[in-house]
């Protein structure tokens, strides 16, 4: 199946400094890439949906300006997470859409991100 | 009333045993039907995908669409211990957003 690649998988920070995640679609072009979290034994929360060339749409309540995300090519999604406190400790997961005709808009999932503030 | 329905949990069958994993979704709209496979602390891993009514076979595991009752299952035949994990069902309409359920806890005893 369609590989996603998401790095780095674990990272710790301290508080107030700033972390990258890069999410990559290996084998297809996204033209939509999607960022969620997720706290443990719950489902996954859609934060920011983010299309190749614009500006990310966000979902209520997620701050823009503490996420920061940027999709500047068609295989390449960073999210930042800003001024990073230890509320913010979580695993972020990202998604790719492939859109090709074959593929039916499927979705894939990369393996996460497991962020710690400190 | 949640966009899509599913029983958390958590289930436990034995080894070798037939599983049953169910979601019901409130809008006729939906046209995409997934089903997921997350283990703990990893993302979540596409298992079978879905367009239309009816069912789709693929190996052990087999998905079902019931577009009249808004209803989706998956099935486990023969299930192992390392089918132990948690199962997300997820709908889409067209190339919008995923809307998942809560996910179903799974634990196949040895």
């Amino acid at each position: 199946g369609a590989v996603v690649s998401q790095h780095p998988s674990w990272v710790i920070c301290k508080s107030g400094t700033s972390v990258k995640i890069e999410c990559r679609s290996l084998d297809f072009q996204a033209t939509t890439m999607f960022w969620y979290r997720q706290f443990p034994k719950q489902s996954l929360m859609l934060m920011a949906t983010s299309n190749e060339g614009s500006k990310a749409t966000y979902e209520q309540g997620v701050e823009k300006d503490k996420f920061l995300i940027n999709h500047a090519s068609l295989t390449l999604s960073t999210l930042t997470v800003t001024s990073a406190h230890p509320e913010d400790s979580s695993f972020y997961i990202c998604s790719a859409r492939d859109g090709t005709l074959s593929s039916g808009n499927t979705i894939y999932f990369g393996e996460g991100s497991w962020l710690t503030v400190v | 009333q949640k966009e899509v329905e599913q029983d958390p949990g958590p289930l436990s069958v034995p080894e070798g045993a037939i599983v049953s994993l169910n979601c019901t979704y409130s809008n006729s709209a939906f046209q995409y039907f997934m089903w997921y496979r997350q283990y703990s602390r990893k993302g979540p891993e596409l298992l079978m995908y879905t367009y239309s009514s009816g069912n789709k076979e693929d190996g052990r595991f087999t998905a079902q669409v019931d577009k009249s009752s808004k209803y989706i299952s998956l099935f486990i035949r023969d299930s192992q211990p390392s089918d132990s994990a948690t199962y997300l069902c997820a709908v889409s309409q067209g190339a919008q957003k995923l809307v998942f359920g809560q996910g179903t806890r799974l634990t196949i005893n040895p």
